[in-house]
């Protein structure tokens, strides 16, 4: 059990350029979550997978977002166009099926 | 959806301190968990607690499912116990809301 990963840890980034980050759950975990945080609040969900399938997506999700786990293990999260609003942690988690989720260490995106 | 509150919001507490956070919820869930996020922002499981009591060491917590809350204890503060906690309930099916945290630092 090597726990969650992302990758990038930090990524700077100009007003209108695409980032894509990448998560690895860990091995056995079939359920997977993205989140956002910024400063002084928790954590906000923005979208889950089983599997390989996306069953719910935040309506604060922007069409400039976009999540894909292709093969049910990585997945990764896109940012078109990003904006200065853009700019917070962003945490993956995972679960095997009812148990708690084990969260990685995030990738902290400042969008100048 | 749900509604995730939690108090104190803010927390100061001398090492060797004990202390009791609350987390309210607005609606009945099958699930609660409650995490410490480190100063680094880590993200840090500490229970799964639908409903009862569990311990783990100088921490333990308590859901009482039907009257939409739950605790969790810290016994003998460590520095090393700062940082700052929160809850999170499911919402629908997949969903999860976090509450906004209570913020805890530990005097030496």
């Amino acid at each position: 059990d090597t726990g969650v990963s992302q990758d990038p840890r930090h990524k700077i980034t100009k007003r209108g350029q695409n980032v894509t980050f990448r998560c690895d759950p860990i091995s056995e975990h079939n359920r997977l979550y993205w989140y956002r945080q910024t400063l002084g609040q928790g954590p906000e969900f923005l979208t889950y997978f089983q599997n390989e399938a996306q069953l719910e997506k935040s309506r604060l999700l922007s069409d400039r977002f976009s999540a894909e786990r292709p093969k049910g293990s990585f997945s990764t999260l896109e940012i078109q166009r990003t904006e200065q609003g853009d700019s917070a942690m962003y945490l993956c988690a995972s679960k095997r099926g009812e148990e708690t989720q084990y969260f990685g260490p995030g990738t902290r995106l400042l969008v100048l | 959806g749900i509604q995730v509150e939690q108090s104190p919001p803010d927390l100061i507490l001398q090492e060797g301190a004990n202390s009791t956070l609350r987390c309210n919820f607005s609606d009945s869930v099958n699930n609660l968990q409650w995490f410490h996020q480190n100063p680094w922002g880590q993200l840090i499981n500490l229970f799964y607690i639908p409903s009862g009591t569990k311990q783990n060491g100088r921490l333990s917590a308590t859901t009482v499912a039907t009257e939409r809350y739950s605790l969790l204890y810290i016994s003998s503060s460590q520095t090393t116990d700062s940082g700052v906690y929160f809850c999170a309930a499911p919402s629908g099916t997949y969903k999860y809301i976090f509450g906004t945290g209570t913020r805890l630092k530990v005097l030496a």
